[in-house]
């Protein structure tokens, strides 16, 4: 089937430090890959996406690339502020007959502390 | 443009009642649909809609009804509550695109108790 699996949390890291969140998928096709990211109170929010292998998305200081060999999408950012604390949500989607299927991992929540 | 909106911010239902969620968007979106969110589950897609007057399941549809009378409305109905339901509810619109470059835009969510 399809599925998306990312790392565990809740991840807490210094103000400054780099930043990877983890995240592989499984699916039959070829999907596109996208970071949303959920600030406290609020719904999900596009990061970045990818749409094909060897893509790489990038918004905000933060980038993914689309590893088709490793079937990843890993989250990377290489200064994290406290305002970055947040969930981070890892999806694919897959083209169907009635649009795009998106499934979603767990969530990341990351905590950025001064 | 206001996005996707959804009301209520926050209920709490007891047992067996019954009570609609809203959720509108004003992007002209073919496409909407309703997540729950729980804790360890991610989101999780209840029913999706791909245009009005189409509607279909989900991964967990039990329990939930929706219609789609509008290109602008998509209300989520719970017949009769359950503990089970307590969860946040988000609902979503996208644009047909083209393919893969869809991208989803998510209304503020729902916060929902079930007593």
């Amino acid at each position: 089937g399809n599925s998306v699996t990312q790392m565990e949390g809740p991840v807490t890291l210094s103000e400054e430090a780099f930043l990877t969140i983890n995240c592989t998928y499984t699916a039959t096709g070829y999907p596109s890959l996208f970071w949303y990211v959920q600030y406290p109170g609020e719904g999900l929010q596009l990061l970045l996406k990818a749409t094909k292998a060897d893509d790489k998305g990038s918004n905000k200081g933060f980038e993914a690339t689309y590893r088709k060999e490793t079937t990843s999408f890993h989250l990377e950012k290489g200064s994290v502020q406290v305002s970055d604390s947040a969930v981070y949500f890892c999806a694919l989607s897959l083209l169907r007959n009635t649009g795009n299927q998106f499934y979603f991992g767990t969530g990341t929540s990351l905590t950025v502390i001064p | 443009n206001a996005g996707v909106t959804q009301t209520p911010k926050f209920q709490v239902l007891k047992t067996g009642q019954s009570m609609t969620l809203q959720c509108a968007q004003d992007m002209n979106h073919e496409y909407m649909s309703w997540y729950r969110q729980d804790p360890g589950m991610g989101l999780r897609l209840i029913h999706y809609s791909v245009g009005a007057g189409i509607t279909d399941q989900g991964e967990v549809p039990n329990g939930y009804n929706v219609s789609r009378s509008t290109t602008e409305d998509f209300p989520l109905r719970l017949l009769s509550a359950a503990p089970s339901q307590t969860s946040v509810y988000f609902c979503a619109s996208r644009d047909r695109g083209q393919g893969y470059q869809e991208t989803q835009y998510f209304g503020p969510g729902t916060r929902l108790l079930v007593l």
